[in-house]
């Protein structure tokens, strides 16, 4: 099974920022099959990335995905009040799917 | 607009069981994957069972020959039964679909979720 950690545990920062959130395998992820969701207090996860790279529908320009193999990253450009939250990284190129253990974006 | 309702969820005792439902609408459930995925309280996501379109299923190893997915395409509804129940099966369970009915997936819909609470 492949193991994701993501980094940092924590992230404090304050609006209009830049935030850049990583996530690294434990062996290489095929394909780049590899998703990010933000997940906020008591709500369902939201998919932002998928393919490493490309936005789901509706989600601002402000949110990238970029990375391949091992090492990915989501960067959000300039922090907005609704972006503090849970991010989560996925991959689904090999089975089980497996997720990482989220990067808390908190205000600073 | 696709939405998926989860109902079912309680407290049950060690050892009991549960059926979890995800109603869903603006799709038909047997057209892509669906799966189950469950975050224990503070904890993280954990993926637990997937059923595809020629109705295959896959479960995480912990939950294997004990919890069942199933679907009712006259109902578009997909099912969760859990049995032998575990303390450590406490989570809110979401019910989630895959944009496609093959290949490698990810998740563009989830439900609000329901929580299943396994306690004496």
């Amino acid at each position: 099974e492949i193991v994701l950690t993501q980094s940092p545990g924590t992230l404090s920062l304050s609006p209009g920022e830049r935030a850049s959130l990583s996530c690294r395998a434990s062996q290489s992820v095929s394909s780049s099959y590899l998703a990010w969701y933000q997940q906020k207090p008591g709500q369902a996860p939201r998919l932002l990335i998928y393919g490493a790279s490309s936005r789901a529908t509706g989600i601002p320009d402000r949110f990238s995905g970029s990375g391949s193999g091992t090492d990915f990253t989501l960067t959000i450009s300039r922090l907005e009040p609704e972006d503090f939250a849970v991010y989560y990284c996925q991959q689904y190129g090999s089975s089980p799917l497996t997720f990482g253990g989220g990067t808390k974006v908190e205000i600073k | 607009e696709v939405q998926l309702v989860e109902s079912g969820g309680g407290l049950v005792q060690p050892g009991g069981s549960l059926r979890l439902s995800c109603a869903a609408s603006g799709f038909t459930v047997s057209t892509n994957y669906m799966s189950w995925v469950r975050q224990a309280p503070g904890k993280g996501l954990e993926w637990v069972s997937v059923i595809n379109s020629d109705s295959t299923t896959y479960y995480t190893d912990s939950v294997k020959g004990r919890f069942t997915i199933s679907r009712d395409n006259s109902k578009n509804t997909l099912y969760l039964q859990m049995n032998s129940l575990r303390a450590e099966d406490t989570a809110v369970y979401y019910c989630a679909r895959a944009p496609y009915s093959y290949g490698p997936y990810y998740f563009d819909h989830w439900g609000q979720g329901t929580l299943v609470t396994v306690s004496s």
